[in-house]
């Protein structure tokens, strides 16, 4: 089994304030997802990193995949309330079985 | 659009009894799962399917069933309810079984197995 370690587990900021999520494993993924959960939903699909360098922007959300496609990461610019959600990486290795992270739970206040 | 609609959005059960959720979708989507999400711990794959009578088990299959009969639907069922299965259960799809197509999420199913 691949698994995908998510640090931090948790995560509480003030408006305004910048971080970075990050999602590692051992194994190398061809592709990685990354998705955001609010509370009572289900995960909403951000971005996709498929190419080992790649990087991504989604307004204040960059997307990074490692070189070696082992590990990525997320930052937040000028977080705001509306960011608050449990963000979570799936990673494919070759099966279509994707593998999920434990996800990491952001709060910003306000 | 719909999109992906489970049902029902919250159930308490009994140990031992059985129950099917169920997960329906209106995009015409072949690719179909159901995971069970529970805190600390992420999504985990319970079954899924690459398409109308294919069914296949993910990494925790001991105690769900899952049939699919029709494009549309995927019911999941319990056979006989243990409290380990107290958990959120989402329903998902894409269009095909491609991983960098997004998967589509239902709301989800809150279980309570007393």
């Amino acid at each position: 089994t691949q698994l995908l370690e998510q640090s931090p587990q948790f995560l509480s900021i003030q408006e305004g304030e910048n971080l970075t999520v990050y999602c590692n494993s051992s194994s190398v993924f061809s592709s990685l997802q990354w998705y955001r959960q609010e509370p009572g939903e289900g995960p909403v699909l951000l971005v996709t990193v498929v190419t080992g360098g790649e990087v991504k922007k989604l307004k204040r959300l960059t997307f990074q995949f490692g070189d070696a496609r082992k590990d990525s990461s997320l930052h937040i610019t000028a977080a705001q309330p509306g960011d608050t959600g449990l963000y979570l990486c799936a990673g494919e290795g070759g099966s279509y079985i994707p593998t999920f992270g434990r996800g990491t739970s952001l709060i910003v206040h306000p | 659009n719909a999109g992906v609609t489970q049902t029902p959005k919250f159930q308490v059960l009994k140990t031992g009894q059985s129950m099917t959720l169920q997960c329906a979708q209106d995009m015409n989507h072949e690719y179909m799962s159901w995971y069970r999400q529970d805190p600390g711990m992420g999504l985990r794959l319970i079954h899924y399917s690459v398409g109308a009578g294919i069914t296949d088990q993910g990494e925790v299959p001991n105690g769900y069933n899952v049939s699919r009969s029709t494009t549309e639907d995927f019911p999941l069922r319990l056979l006989s309810a243990a409290p380990s299965q107290t958990s959120v259960y989402f329903c998902a799809s894409s269009p095909q079984t491609d991983f960098n197509q997004p998967q589509h999420f239902g709301d989800g199913t809150r279980l309570s197995i007393l």
